[in-house]
């Protein structure tokens, strides 16, 4: 079992359109999460990070589930800008490697 | 550009060659991380400084992979006689070690591609 798990898509919705991505990891002990957008042949780049209690920023919402170890984000008002991959990301260690699931692919279409 | 930065940025090598591969980090950021991606799959963490000590490396870091980081500043990933299945996108990030310590930041990669 990898150690975290996404869909892998693709999405394809309109815009304007509200999409929502999970996550689930299987470390209990990681302590730090994200979501990291990469577009193609890009470097991934930070999104947002995942708090305890939820947070947003903007039109995107990430939600953390500790007990059931489930990640979640939520994109509303979807943009043509938003087409890209999105990884989930946990941290593992003392040494803070970052673990990556293997993205949900979006493609948002006029 | 305060960014991340990596050289080169794409890389043809043939198999058995040796190519090294560098990275410089956010100037203030004291963590340094080597990653490595393959079509299809989400970055894997290869190995981990902390200003100049190599804290941690994957199992994934054969012996035919070193990395070094001589004065806690850029660092450079080494790999000899490559194969195929070395052919990836190599990437960097940094961090800090104080605040959002856990937000790592990524260069633009360096692509390899091993014929």
């Amino acid at each position: 079992r990898k150690e975290v798990e996404q869909d892998p898509g693709p999405f394809n919705v309109p815009e304007g359109a509200t999409v929502a991505f999970n996550c689930t990891y299987s470390n209990s002990a990681s302590q730090s999460f994200f979501w990291y957008r990469q577009d193609c042949r890009k470097e991934p780049k930070l999104l947002m990070s995942v708090y305890s209690s939820g947070n947003e920023d903007g039109r995107f919402t990430a939600q953390l589930n500790r007990a059931s170890q489930y990640i979640s984000l939520l994109i509303r008002d979807s943009k043509l800008s938003d087409s890209a991959t999105y990884l989930c990301v946990v941290n593992s260690g003392g040494y803070n490697k970052l673990i990556f699931g293997a993205g949900t692919r979006l493609a948002v279409h006029p | 550009d305060t960014g991340v930065s990596q050289n080169p940025r794409h890389k043809i090598t043939k198999r058995g060659q040796n190519v090294t591969f560098r990275c410089d980090p956010i100037s203030e950021h004291n963590r340094l991380y080597w990653y490595r991606q393959t079509l299809g799959q989400g970055p894997e963490f290869l190995t981990y400084f902390q200003n100049e000590a190599q804290l941690e490396k994957s199992r994934l870091l054969s012996d035919r992979f070193s990395a070094e980081r001589p004065k806690g500043s850029f660092s450079t990933l080494e790999i000899q006689r490559t194969e195929q299945g070395d052919s990836a996108m190599y990437l960097c990030a940094s961090s800090t070690s104080g605040g959002s310590s856990y937000e790592q930041y990524f260069g633009p990669g360096t692509r390899l591609t091993v014929t």
